[in-house]
């Protein structure tokens, strides 16, 4: 049962182009959604959260947003740059009950790739 | 400020055997929580600790095991390993575990022959 869906296994964008990577989740019980980059034999890397009682989270390059009504969030990276070639997770936490303790549900992934 | 600390960093191990990994969180963090990554399954919750105490688990099989020292570090046991533990196991810790950000280690890399 795949609660946290990233439909896209990889993007290719230009340098200084904008990239958008999508998530999608079913369990209307998610109220927290971070986003992770994660190279290859390394740790995720946290990039940037939001909460469900927002929709809009900025930190510099990097924008998400989040859509309720449509269980969808997305990661805008603008501009990219070629270091932000990685792996992006989705991730979603679901306070209710104590089985929500320390357990991130993510998504499958987006390979990333910003070509000079 | 010193990350989230895993060792070893890679593991060679034979079915049957069992193995012990460790995770030094960041201090002050008082959660740990552990995932597996595979290439078909992407990253699998295992369990959370919390002031020596689990506090949530996720489904893997009762071979996969943990605790949690009074110092917050933490390890995870896997006894008679499979070749389907190969995997990448990651140690995240965080301040409460529920509305702040986990921050991962760089995983020990476990393969069985």
């Amino acid at each position: 049962d795949q609660q946290v869906k990233q439909n896209s296994p990889s993007l290719s964008v230009q340098e200084g182009r904008i990239s958008i990577l999508n998530c999608d989740y079913t369990n209307s019980m998610f109220d927290y959604f971070l986003w992770y980059k994660k190279y290859p034999a390394e740790g995720p890397t946290f990039l940037i959260s939001i909460s469900s009682i927002k929709d809009k989270n900025e930190d510099g390059r990097f924008t998400v947003f989040l859509n309720k009504s449509a269980k969808h969030l997305s990661l805008h990276i603008v501009p990219s740059q070629p270091g932000d070639s990685a792996v992006y997770f989705c991730a979603a936490i679901n306070p209710a009950g104590g089985t929500s303790y320390g357990k991130l549900t993510f998504g499958q992934g987006t390979i990333l790739t910003v070509h000079p | 400020k010193a990350g989230v600390t895993q060792t070893p960093r890679y593991l060679i191990k034979t079915r049957g055997q069992q193995v012990t990994l460790s995770c030094s969180p960041i201090s002050g963090h008082r959660s740990v929580s552990w995932y597996q990554q595979t290439p078909g399954q992407g990253l699998q919750f295992l369990f959370e600790y919390f002031s020596e105490t689990q506090r949530n688990k996720g489904n893997f099989p009762g071979r996969f095991s943990g605790r949690q020292f009074s110092n917050s570090r933490s390890e995870m046991n896997v006894s008679t390993l499979e070749l389907g533990d190969s995997a990448l196991y990651l140690c995240a810790s965080s301040l409460w575990a529920r509305y702040t950000e986990a921050f991962f280690g760089q995983g020990t890399r476990l393969t069985v022959v």
